[in-house]
């Protein structure tokens, strides 16, 4: 099984409906995030959490939310998707504090897609 | 804030030959590292290599090595006997060395193609 998954894989929908991107990880690692990634800008780091209290922005969060549920979930959410959300998100995890080891592992991505 | 560009947004190599990827970052920082990701077309994201700025060494893992140059502030990638699962989209990043540093910067990304 994978460690990081992601749901759903792949989401269609429509302009101004709530949306939930799910993260769960059986790694065990404190530190979780979410990017986006766009056509020829890479990915984007859209918030991150180095433990369940402590919820961090990123670099363009703005038209997003997260909620940490449990050390092994983060979850992404949109309120009001808008077409200029399309994209890639991908989750990642870290561990806790090794910075010498301090790998992100990512989940498989989930393509969504706001008509 | 730190930058990370990639120039070339295609390369393209024939089977079992090289092909080298450029990378230049932007930092005032000293402490920092420096990773290479590779997504293939299912989109996972996969580490290829990672280099510590503090190490002079540059980092190989099998046919995939770096030439780091701290001075320059560049961090290119070779890739020896390309082979076609080297097909994929390869993305530079630059992570703080701080206690906060935990966060990825990526480049743009370059798409490799295996010619056989």
């Amino acid at each position: 099984d994978a460690d990081v998954t992601q749901t759903p894989r792949n989401r269609i929908t429509k302009t101004g409906k709530r949306i939930m991107l799910e993260c769960s990880q059986t790694k065990g690692h404190d530190r979780m995030y979410w990017y986006r990634q766009d056509p020829g800008l890479g990915l984007r780091l859209i918030y991150y959490s180095f433990d369940v209290k402590d919820i961090n922005k990123g670099e363009i969060s703005d038209g997003y939310s997260v909620s940490r549920q449990a050390q092994a979930k983060f979850s992404l959410s949109l309120e009001s998707a808008i077409p200029n959300q399309t994209a890639l998100y991908f989750c990642a995890t870290s561990d806790l504090g090794r910075r010498d080891t301090d790998t992100q592992y990512f989940g498989p991505g989930t393509r969504l897609t706001v008509l | 804030a730190q930058t990370v560009t990639q120039s070339q947004p295609e390369m393209s190599v024939q089977e079992a030959e090289t092909v080298t990827l450029s990378c230049t970052y932007d930092t005032s920082e000293s402490d920092y590292y420096l990773f290479w990701y590779k997504q293939p077309p299912s989109r996972q994201m996969i580490l290829v290599i990672r280099q510590e700025a503090y190490k002079q060494q540059n980092a190989t893992e099998n046919r995939f090595s770096v030439n780091f140059q701290k001075a320059a502030k560049s961090f290119s990638l070779k890739i020896s006997d390309s082979q076609l699962g080297d097909a994929a989209m390869y993305f530079c990043a630059y992570r703080s060395g701080g206690a906060a540093g935990n966060k990825l910067t990526f480049g743009g990304g370059t798409r490799v193609l295996v010619k056989p």
